[in-house]
């Protein structure tokens, strides 16, 4: 397999639950992130890993919760989500330094909050 | 003020016409440019990658940069219904992951046969 593959597809969580996104990526990169596509909003970034080191966390919420084992898997571990977190969930990753090609984006689970 | 401003349309076309689509910024230490074509349901995929100001062709596509401006344009010839996508503009200062990517909020395309 190839790519960034994120699992699963979709999610519907009650706002008690807890849940795990996960992806996985076959690129060789050694830097991935966490990003939130909501409708009519551009991309908002969660989370950088680089080297399997977190070195950002913008402001996210401590209900979302991200791991990073080894540089080709990320998580993102969800708890007492809000309907408002209902949202498109991207991964992505580049190669760290020098990211002539970009970031590859995974094709996102969406997340749906009752 | 956002950083990044783009139309987020919709925009409708016929099949072969040229597409123009914008973003304007208000960083100015941005150096890196990159435009991403997402697909219903998928994720955003690099369609083209600038640095600094100038011009790059690919194919159909070419991307241009103004920094004088702070404008990117991204300009699709003879246009087809597979070019019927959101396109987003983005933007970074650095290469590295410690400099993020600042994303516009997507224009959707709609290219009709």
């Amino acid at each position: 397999e190839t790519g960034v593959t994120q699992t699963p597809r979709h999610l519907v969580m009650g706002m008690t639950n807890k849940k795990s996104l996960k992806c996985e990526q076959h690129l060789g990169h050694n830097a991935m992130y966490w990003y939130k596509q909501s409708a009519k909003k551009p991309l908002e970034l969660m989370f950088v890993y680089s080297l399997e080191e977190r070195v950002e966390n913008n402001s996210v919420p401590s209900r979302f919760s991200p791991e990073c084992p080894n540089s080709s898997h990320l998580f993102l571990h969800l708890h007492t989500l809000q309907p408002e977190d209902s949202a498109l969930y991207l991964c992505a990753s580049s190669q760290d330094p020098g990211r002539r090609g970009g970031y590859t984006f995974g094709s996102g689970t969406r997340l749906t909050v009752v | 003020q956002k950083e990044v401003e783009q139309d987020p349309g919709p925009l409708s076309v016929p099949e072969g016409a040229i597409v123009s689509l914008n973003c304007t910024y208000s960083n100015s230490a941005f150096q890196y440019f990159m435009w991403y074509r997402q697909y219903s349901r998928k994720g955003p995929e690099l369609l083209m990658y600038t640095y600094s100001s100038g011009n790059k062709e690919d194919g159909r596509f070419t991307a241009q940069v103004d920094k004088s401006s702070k404008y990117i344009s991204l300009f699709i010839r003879d246009s087809q219904p597979s070019d019927s996508a959101t396109y987003l503009c983005a933007m970074s200062v650095g290469e590295t992951s410690g400099s993020r990517l600042t994303f516009g909020e997507g224009t959707q395309l709609t290219v009709n046969p």
